[in-house]
């Protein structure tokens, strides 16, 4: 079964841009997370869809913003680009539902903001 | 605010040494508490951990939980060098649906 798959693996942004990543779960996997990863703040969570709604919402700015398709693919999307959004960003799928399943994490996305 | 600490942020051992990582949280909501392991890319799951006082084993690796105190540990008995990574913890919560907590991690690094 393949793993997580995320795209692209790296992207170079200048502020104010946009930016939209992309994560397709393992398949069978309904619910997508997405997370933001820093050498400062480690993994926050941004946001959880499920079933193509965002189902949690962590405690980041309206510029980041996300949806899922009818097949389970996920995007993120990050709107004004700050030199403070540079980070890795993970997608993470589990089976989900309302029982307790582990998270399986994708390859990350680098992104750089200069 | 749900949080979840980890501690020592960082150690070094030699190999063949014993080390204990700890993971404490304070959650409203608490359903799971799951370890993972991160080397140069994304973190692979370890342990996921529901109820207090059940060791969880994986060879040279366990992990328990006590929901009472609110912690967690996680020993790697006779460390090699490939355990060398950063260790991390997340309690997972729930509202309409699961949300995780992640900690900063613990950096292990274990020396021949």
């Amino acid at each position: 079964k393949a793993g997580v798959t995320q795209t692209p693996r790296y992207l170079i942004k200048t502020r104010g841009q946009q930016v939209t990543l992309s994560c397709s779960p393992i398949s069978g996997h309904r619910s997508v997370s997405w997370y933001q990863q820093t050498p400062g703040q480690g993994l926050q969570f941004l946001f959880e869809y499920f079933s193509e709604t965002q189902r949690n919402k962590g405690n980041f700015p309206g510029r980041f913003s996300g949806r899922q398709f009818s097949n389970s693919r996920s995007e993120m999307n990050v709107s004004t680009l700050e030199l403070g959004d540079s980070a890795l960003y993970l997608c993470a799928s589990s089976l989900a539902g309302q029982g307790i399943y582990e998270q399986y994490f994708g390859p990350g996305t680098r992104l750089t903001v200069t | 605010e749900d949080k979840v600490v980890q501690s020592p942020l960082s150690l070094v051992v030699h190999e063949g040494d014993t080390v204990t990582l700890n993971c404490s949280y304070e959650v409203t909501n608490f359903r799971s508490l799951l370890w993972y392991k991160q080397e140069k890319k994304a973190p692979t799951f370890l342990f996921m951990l529901t109820s207090s006082g059940i060791e969880k084993k994986s060879g040279r690796l366990s992990s328990i939980l006590d929901k009472k105190e609110l912690f967690s540990i996680l020993n790697i008995t006779a460390t090699q060098t490939g355990d060398s990574a950063i260790y991390l913890c997340a309690v997972v919560t729930t509202n309409t649906g699961n949300q995780f907590y992640f900690g900063t991690g613990t950096s292990l690094t274990v020396i021949p």
